[in-house]
């Protein structure tokens, strides 16, 4: 069991680029969570999916970022048009149900830097 | 609106010793509170959750307890190793939502050999 994959695990774009990060969840999880973690901060809350569906995504901007769950596949956390603010870790986690009742399993993080 | 905070921010002790991280939250209703850690470059692990309901949790040299009338939990770490260096941070879960997290800024731990 590889647990949570996330890749890249380190990604340089220029301002205006996109950038797609991607998860694939432990083994048997079907809930996963996107953060977001500025440095010297504690990690935001951004998205929550299960299977095709968006739960919440009360912690993701409206403009420009996007995130998915597949059917087939992991799950993809997409953020248009880059800008410097963009720049951070962004750790995706899983569980086998809701976070708070389930213990987490974190990825090792995707550490964006917006030139 | 919930606000958890880890003091201090960071925390040298000798190999050996025994010693309390501090996480306070404002609101005392939450559904429980877990301590992670994070080491550098890498995920989170995992190390305890309390359930609101519950005063403590151990796991092997950590000790957690809850006290949600004051706001308060610490993250006891006995007879500390060079291997416990790692950032400690705690979240709590909002009864509001039984999935969202609300994060403290962490306390980064380096135990000298």
């Amino acid at each position: 069991n590889a647990g949570v994959m996330q890749n890249p695990r380190h990604l340089v774009r220029r301002r205006g680029q996109e950038a797609r990060l991607r998860c694939s969840p432990m083994k048997g999880h079907s809930h996963v969570y996107w953060y977001r973690q500025l440095p010297e901060e504690g990690l935001k809350f951004m998205v929550y999916l299960q299977k095709e569906n968006i739960i919440d995504e009360s912690g993701m901007p409206k403009e420009r970022f996007s995130a998915e769950f597949p059917k087939e596949g992991p799950s993809i956390l997409r953020i248009q048009q880059v800008v410097r603010g963009d720049s951070a870790a962004y750790f995706c986690a899983s569980s086998t149900g809701a976070a708070g009742a389930n213990v987490l399993t974190f990825g090792a993080g995707s550490r964006l830097t917006v030139l | 609106k919930q606000e958890v905070t880890q003091i201090p921010a960071a925390l040298s002790v000798p190999e050996g010793e025994n010693l309390v991280l501090n996480c306070s939250f404002t609101d005392s209703a939450i559904y429980n509170l877990q301590w992670f850690r994070q080491d550098p470059g890498k995920g989170l692990t995992s190390l305890l959750l309390i359930q609101s309901s519950q005063r403590e949790q151990t796991s092997g040299r950590l000790n957690a307890s809850l006290d949600k009338s004051s706001g308060r939990s610490t993250l006891y770490i006995a007879a500390s190793q060079p291997g416990d260096s790692a950032t400690y941070l705690c979240a709590v879960n909002p009864p509001h939502s039984n999935y969202q997290l609300i994060w403290g800024a962490g306390t980064k731990l380096i135990i000298k050999p």
